[in-house]
């Protein structure tokens, strides 16, 4: 089974600063993908980037950058140019391919509330 | 994208009822899942409904209390039995429509609360 931890359970900044959220998972699977979900109070859940782990270069989404780091299996989301906006709890989560093109379920970690002052 | 609705978005109910909470995709999908949300907690994983025979249970989940349903490729619906005050959640179905996309998406989510 996999784990999924985000150490940070809140996080301030100023807008416009940078600021990056950290993750780190546990799995023995060697295909996989990571996520970074965002979920503001309206509670529905909008993925803002993904990554393959079978990628080297790190996903990017405008303002949203990851740093995947494979071997020491950690994926860190950054979010430049921070708007309020942003404000939300991020959530880290994992995913593991099934057979005949399936899936397994996400595995969450705890997330992280992010809140940019004006 | 595939565009989920929930329904109820809310409800409240009493102590030892059941409700059934629908989901619908806007397309036919490979898998479906649905997850239980705590206050202030995380999300997790109650169970992956199989369309045409039973669900998959997680630990912690059994069938007599989230009995699940998905009769065909765009549909399901969890029930949640016997309702006590600890059931008090945000029910999220999501769907993963295949591999072609490698992603899951999310259902607006059904808050309820038992009292």
């Amino acid at each position: 089974a996999q784990t999924v931890t985000q150490s940070q359970p809140e996080m301030s900044v100023q807008e416009a600063e940078t600021v990056t959220l950290s993750c780190t998972y546990d799995t023995s699977e060697s295909n996989y993908y990571l996520f970074w979900y965002k979920q503001p109070p309206s509670r529905q859940m909008i993925l803002v980037i993904r990554q393959e782990a079978y990628k080297q270069q790190n996903a990017t989404e405008n303002r949203f950058s990851v740093n995947f780091q494979k071997a020491a299996k950690s994926f860190s989301l950054k979010i430049s140019d921070s708007q309020l906006g942003d404000t939300a709890m991020y959530f880290c989560a994992f995913m593991k391919p099934a057979g005949g093109g399936g899936a397994d379920g996400l595995t969450f970690g705890k997330g992280t509330h992010l809140i940019i002052q004006p | 994208s595939a565009v989920i609705s929930q329904k109820p978005s809310r409800d409240i109910c009493q102590r030892g009822t059941s409700l059934t909470i629908q989901c619908q995709v806007d397309s036919q999908v490979t898998m479906m899942f649905w997850y239980r949300q705590q206050p202030g907690q995380s999300l997790t994983l109650i169970a992956t409904a199989n369309q045409g025979s039973e669900a998959t249970y997680e630990s912690g989940f059994v069938i007599d209390k989230f009995p699940i349903s998905r009769p065909n490729l765009t549909f399901s619906t969890l029930t949640v039995s016997n309702m006590s005050p600890e059931d008090s959640s945000i029910y999220l179905c999501s769907v993963y429509p295949g591999p072609w996309h490698n992603e899951q998406f999310f259902g607006p989510g059904t808050r309820l609360t038992v009292l």
